[in-house]
């Protein structure tokens, strides 16, 4: 099946400092997902990306897709403690459709004040 | 809240149990799924569900068995578990392509 690698596992930053974290798959994707799991809770949705060079803002995240449609990142400008959590990108388990998400290992934001 | 409603939040059973979890989702989407969350892995995709009708098994040891009778309600019917199968067990649905909506999970511990 589909596999995508997320880096990196884990980043501390300071509360005010900018966070990125990047996904890379092998093959060209159709779309790509972002989800946020806050501790003790659920992977919440994001965003989805679909065209290529795709630029989307949400307040202080910024999620980016690729010219060719193999990588994405998601940045956060000024890091806040409400960011805390970990931040998954996903991508179709195959060919479009009602079709189950692979997930990358996720990557843990660890924000110190 | 979610919209989509997993029980029992937490379970804890010995490896010859019969047990079962429950998903139910208010979002009137067509597609329902089972994921596996656990401390070593990420989340792995267990089923998938389209219109009631199953559309990907991901390889999942058949002690594990899903049952989906309608739409609404999915079912994860588990019998002679392992040690390695506890973990977070999380129900997601959506429109067909579009985002999932994961209910909280429950978190099964296998004795």
């Amino acid at each position: 099946g589909q596999q995508v690698m997320q880096i990196p596992q884990y980043q501390h930053v300071q509360e005010g400092e900018d966070f990125t974290t990047y996904c890379n798959s092998s093959t060209t994707l159709s779309n790509i997902q972002w989800y946020k799991q806050r501790p003790g809770g659920h992977p919440v949705f994001l965003i989805q990306l679909v065209k290529s060079g795709e630029v989307k803002k949400q307040k202080r995240l910024t999620f980016q897709f690729g010219e060719a449609k193999k990588n994405s990142s998601l940045h956060i400008t000024a890091t806040q403690t409400t960011d805390v959590g970990t931040y998954f990108c996903a991508v179709p388990d195959s060919g479009g459709g009602a079709d189950g998400l692979t997930f990358g290992k996720g990557t843990h934001l660890i924000i110190q004040p | 809240e979610t919209g989509v409603t997993q029980t029992p939040r937490h379970l804890v059973m010995g490896m010859t149990n019969k047990k079962s979890l429950k998903c139910e989702q208010h979002l009137g989407h067509n597609a329902m799924y089972w994921y596996k969350q656990s401390a070593k892995k990420p989340l792995e995709l267990m089923f998938v569900y389209n219109f009631k009708e199953q559309t990907e098994n991901n390889s999942v040891p058949s002690r594990f068995s899903p049952e989906c009778p309608n739409s609404s309600h999915l079912f994860l019917h588990l019998h002679t578990l392992q040690p390695e199968d506890s973990a977070l067990y999380l129900c997601a649905s959506s429109p067909e392509g579009g985002a999932q909506h994961f209910g909280d999970g429950t978190r099964l511990s296998i004795l």
